[in-house]
């Protein structure tokens, strides 16, 4: 089945700092999307991607659509505390058999160095 | 506008019973989806329903199930309740269910079996 793999699994920023993280798969995904949780919520979407080598930003947040289908990065640009939390990556797999459905990658939690 | 709802936010069962949770999406949305948040198997899709049809299933066993209602709203119902059943349950809501719909999440039922 489809799987997302997510990277880096954790990390810690320092204010002001930018940020990487990845997800790839070996499957092609028609959407990409990215989603922060913060403890006790559900997720928030921050970026949809809907077009292989897309970027778009939202803010100091920029986020790609590679060019294979099989990937997509986010960035975080300028880091600030309220940055801190876990971020997921999510892609739909397109075809009507899959209706709506979303495989999410297992996370990267961002924490705050001290 | 208001968000995805989901009632309870917590709730406690014994193994053995059953639990209904329920969901109100955004309004005018009529695609509802289901998702399992654990912390050994991150975030997996259970089901969709789009006008009151499910739509989509993913891997997991009958005890769980879930209807829609024709005002859109949805309720999902785990039999026989094991240990393993506890967690974050969330559920999304879309527009129309195409592709290019953003997905909203809501805040999550909490499950705790004892």
């Amino acid at each position: 089945g489809q799987q997302l793999n997510q990277s880096p699994q954790s990390m810690f920023i320092q204010e002001g700092e930018d940020v990487s993280m990845n997800c790839t798969s070996s499957s092609i995904f028609n959407t990409w999307l990215w989603y922060k949780q913060d403890p006790g919520e559900g997720p928030v979407l921050l970026i949809a991607l809907y077009k292989a080598g897309e970027l778009t930003s939202n803010g100091r947040l920029t986020a790609q659509f590679g060019i294979t289908r099989k990937d997509s990065f986010l960035n975080i640009s300028a880091s600030i505390p309220s940055d801190v939390g876990i971020y997921f990556c999510a892609g739909q797999p397109g075809g009507m058999e899959y209706g709506n459905k979303l495989v999410f990658g297992a996370g990267t939690i961002l924490r705050v160095k001290s | 506008k208001a968000g995805v709802t989901q009632t309870p936010r917590y709730l406690i069962k014994t193994r053995g019973q059953q639990v209904t949770l329920s969901c109100s999406p955004i309004s005018g949305h009529r695609s509802v989806s289901w998702y399992q948040q654990t912390p050994g198997q991150g975030l997996q899709f259970l089901f969709e329903y789009f006008s009151e049809t499910q739509r989509n299933k993913g891997n997991f066993p009958g005890r769980f199930s879930g209807r829609q209602f024709s005002n859109s709203r949805s309720e999902m119902n785990v039999s026989t309740l094991e240990l393993g059943d506890s967690a974050l349950y969330l559920c999304a809501s879309r527009r129309q269910g195409l592709d290019t719909d953003t997905q909203y999440f809501g805040p999550g039922t909490r499950l705790t079996v004892l």
